[in-house]
C-alpha cells in the first residue's frame, strides 16, 4: 500500500506567476483535500475533490483551482501568485465511501513567492 | 463554522515526564484526529478518535464527544516527541478544521 505523495517538495516562484502542485492519493482512496499552512499556524482547508468533482471549498479566492484525475491523483493550481501565498501546501487523501473518514497527509510542498 | 481550541499553546518538558494536551471544539463532530507535525512539516497520524479511548504505546487519547473535548496523553516523553501536535475535527463535510496546535519541546 502506497502512501500520499506530493511533488515537488520545494518551489520558489515570482509574484504574478502561476504554479501547479501535484498529489497522488493513497491506494484505495478516492477523495483528495488540499490545505494551506502558513508559518506558525494550523492548516487551512482549501478544497476537496471526490470522484473528479469539487466537493467543498474553504475561504480561498478563485485563483486557487484544482483537478482530480480518473486515478484519483490531484493538482492544485494557483494563478497570479502573491507574497502571502508563501506557505506549506498539504494534500490529504481519504475514502469517500466508508464511514471511516480518517485522512492521511503527504509530506507537503513548501512554496516561496518572492 | 466550528471552533477548535488547543491548550497549552507551548509546553517544555524534561525527558521522562508525562503531559496532557487538550482540544476543545464548539460543535458535534463526525471525526477527530490527532497529528504530530515533525520538523520537516509532515503530519503524522496519531489517532482517529471521534469518541472513546485508544492507546498506542506511550500515547493515548480520549474523546468525550458529548462534552466536546479530546485529550492526548504522552507518557515518559522522549526528545523525539518534540514538535507540534494538532487536533483536527470534521463536522460531516469531510474537511478538517485544525486547532492552532501545541508546540512541545522535550529537553534531554
Amino acid at each position: 500500500e502506497t502512501g500520499v505523495t506530493q511533488s515537488p517538495t520545494h518551489l520558489i516562484k515570482t509574484r504574478g506567476q502561476q504554479v501547479t502542485l501535484r498529489c497522488s492519493s493513497q491506494s484505495g482512496h478516492n477523495t483528495v483535500s488540499w490545505y494551506q499552512q502558513a508559518l506558525g499556524q494550523g492548516p487551512q482547508f482549501i478544497f476537496q475533490y471526490y470522484r473528479e468533482e469539487e466537493n467543498g471549498r474553504g475561504n480561498f479566492p478563485p485563483r486557487f483551482s484544482g483537478l482530480q484525475f480518473p486515478n484519483y491523483s490531484s493538482e492544485l493550481n494557483v494563478n497570479a501568485l502573491e507574497l502571502d501565498d508563501s506557505a506549506l501546501y498539504l494534500c490529504a487523501s481519504s475514502s469517500g465511501q466508508s464511514a471511516n473518514t480518517e485522512a492521511f497527509f503527504g509530506q507537503g510542498t513548501r512554496l516561496t513567492v518572492v | 463554522g466550528i471552533q477548535v481550541e488547543q491548550s497549552p499553546p507551548d509546553l517544555i518538558l524534561q525527558e521522562g515526564a508525562n503531559s496532557t494536551l487538550r482540544c476543545n471544539f464548539s460543535d458535534s463532530v463526525n471525526n477527530l484526529q490527532w497529528f504530530h507535525q515533525n520538523p520537516w512539516g509532515q503530519l503524522i497520524n496519531l489517532f482517529y478518535i471521534p469518541s472513546g479511548t485508544k492507546q498506542n504505546g506511550r500515547l493515548s487519547a480520549t474523546t468525550v464527544a458529548t462534552e466536546r473535548y479530546s485529550l492526548l496523553y504522552i507518557s515518559s516523553s522522549q526528545t523525539t516527541d518534540s514538535g507540534v501536535y494538532f487536533c483536527a475535527v470534521d463536522t460531516g463535510r469531510r474537511a478538517l478544521t485544525f486547532g492552532s496546535g501545541t508546540r512541545l519541546q522535550v529537553q534531554p
